[in-house]
């Protein structure tokens, strides 16, 4: 089965800054694909960002990069040039191509608070 | 752009009820989603599905639940008798082949 592990609870961050949201996967799957995405205070679940296993480059969607490093499982998002805006909750998530559960599995979450 | 849809965006009932939650999927999309999520915790799968049928559906998916699309657009899903653990944002998503999953903005249902 696979796991997503978000281990930071809470991040802060002064606007303007970049900041690194971190996210680790464990999967027997050799297929699969990463997601990110973010939850704001009004609830709604937002796309930001998707990387393939076998995409050989990181993700960039605007101020957002996925940093993929896959011999350690980890797909870091990176939010540069922080905006108020983007205080939300981070969810980082997962799915198989083969076996497994095809639907999303999530980590945890970040909460990241962007500071004046 | 196209969105997801769900209804009611609030959903009050009490315990012992059945409540249906309404999703209107982006239109060309072929897989289908309901996920979960209990105030202050991680999203959790519900169930998929797929040409009309159930594709998966996780442990919580219990005898209680159960999904529908009764036309080409509506996609239902039904609890029979409520409890008050069953409190939650429920979301529905849906995708096309090999796209991310776009969500809804859940519908937040309350158990009394």
């Amino acid at each position: 089965a696979q796991k997503i592990t978000q281990t930071q609870p809470g991040m802060f961050v002064q606007e303007k800054e970049a900041v690194t949201l971190d996210c680790t996967y464990d999967t027997s799957d050799q297929s699969y694909g990463l997601f990110w995405y973010k939850q704001p205070s009004s609830g709604e679940m937002i796309f930001l960002i998707y990387q393939g296993s076998y995409d050989e480059q990181n993700a960039t969607e605007g101020r957002y990069s996925l940093n993929f490093q896959k011999a350690r499982k980890s797909a870091n998002l990176v939010i540069s040039a922080s905006q108020l805006g983007d205080s939300a909750m981070y969810f980082c998530a997962m799915r198989v191509a083969f076996g497994g559960r095809r639907a999303l599995t999530f980590g945890s979450g970040t909460r990241l608070q962007v500071q004046p | 752009e196209p969105e997801v849809t769900q209804t009611p965006s609030h959903q009050v009932t009490q315990m012992g009820q059945e409540v249906i939650l309404r999703c209107v999927p982006i239109s060309n999309h072929l897989y289908f989603y309901w996920y979960r999520q209990i105030l202050g915790q991680k999203v959790e799968f519900l169930v998929s599905f797929y040409n009309n049928e159930i594709s998966e559906k996780s442990e919580i998916f219990d005898d209680q639940f159960s999904v529908e699309r009764p036309d080409g657009s509506n996609f239902t899903l039904k609890i029979r008798s409520t409890k008050l653990e069953d409190s939650a944002m429920y979301f529905c998503a849906s995708r096309d082949s090999n796209q991310p999953q776009h969500f809804g903005d859940g519908t937040r249902l309350s158990i009394l």
